[in-house]
């Protein structure tokens, strides 16, 4: 079935960086593009950037650009978000999720979610 | 960027009873190819999201029928026929026409 484990959250220091990982199972990782979602404690859905299943494209929200770098490693299955400068506002859940661009064009599977804390 | 508003934000329920959840959009949702890309998801609590609609109305993977969606444009709506006690949590629309994606900022139903 399908998997997707994301890792590398955790409490770090306002300006310093952190770099999460989103491990893929159970389907052809290649073949889709995959999303970055984050949750802020209490808080609802927030989109946060988006990969092409190439790596052809990449999006990111007005908030994060220049400061987060969404990518992949196909031969590796797995999706990554490298978080620099960081905020105390970037605290959350980070969540990555596929997107099917074939029949749903929707973001049709999750993983559980790795949270990350900026605080001093 | 498209602005996402669901009403109401919360909606006590009896089980057994119908809920209803509205989200209107800034602008419409009609992609240049024909389809509309909006799509509803619940969060239990403790968990991550689940795809529950996509394209307005088709139901996910193992989604019960009591759940659906129906909508046009900027006027989207999810029902659930008779809320059952599995249900409780907050659900989310969200629109996958353009970047960013953006999400109604969530309907929490709850059992009165």
């Amino acid at each position: 079935q399908v998997q997707l484990v994301e890792s590398g959250g955790g409490v770090v220091q306002p300006g310093r960086s952190l770099r999460l990982s989103c491990a893929a199972s159970g389907f052809t990782f290649s073949n889709y593009g995959m999303h970055w979602v984050r949750q802020a404690p209490g808080k609802g859905l927030e989109w946060v950037a988006v990969i092409w299943y190439d790596a052809s494209n990449k999006y990111y929200v007005d908030s994060v650009k220049g400061r987060f770098t969404i990518s992949r490693d196909n031969s590796k299955n797995t999706l990554y978000l490298q978080m620099n400068s960081l905020r105390a506002e970037d605290t959350a859940v980070y969540y990555c999720a596929r997107y099917d661009g074939g029949t749903i064009f929707g973001l049709d599977q999750w993983g559980q979610g790795t949270l990350v804390t900026v605080s001093s | 960027d498209i602005v996402m508003t669901q009403t109401p934000l919360s909606s006590p329920v009896t089980l057994g009873q119908p809920a209803s959840i509205s989200c209107r959009s800034s602008q419409s949702l009609v992609h240049s190819d024909g389809n509309t890309y909006l799509s509803w998801l619940q969060q239990r609590p403790g968990q991550p999201p689940r795809l529950l609609i996509y394209k307005i109305s088709n139901r996910f993977s193992g989604v019960p029928d009591r759940f659906s969606g129906s909508g046009a444009g900027t006027d989207f709506t999810l029902k659930i026929s008779r809320v059952e006690a599995e249900d409780v949590g907050v659900y989310y629309c969200m629109q996958a026409k353009q970047f960013p994606f953006t999400f109604g900022g969530g309907t929490k139903v709850e059992i009165k």
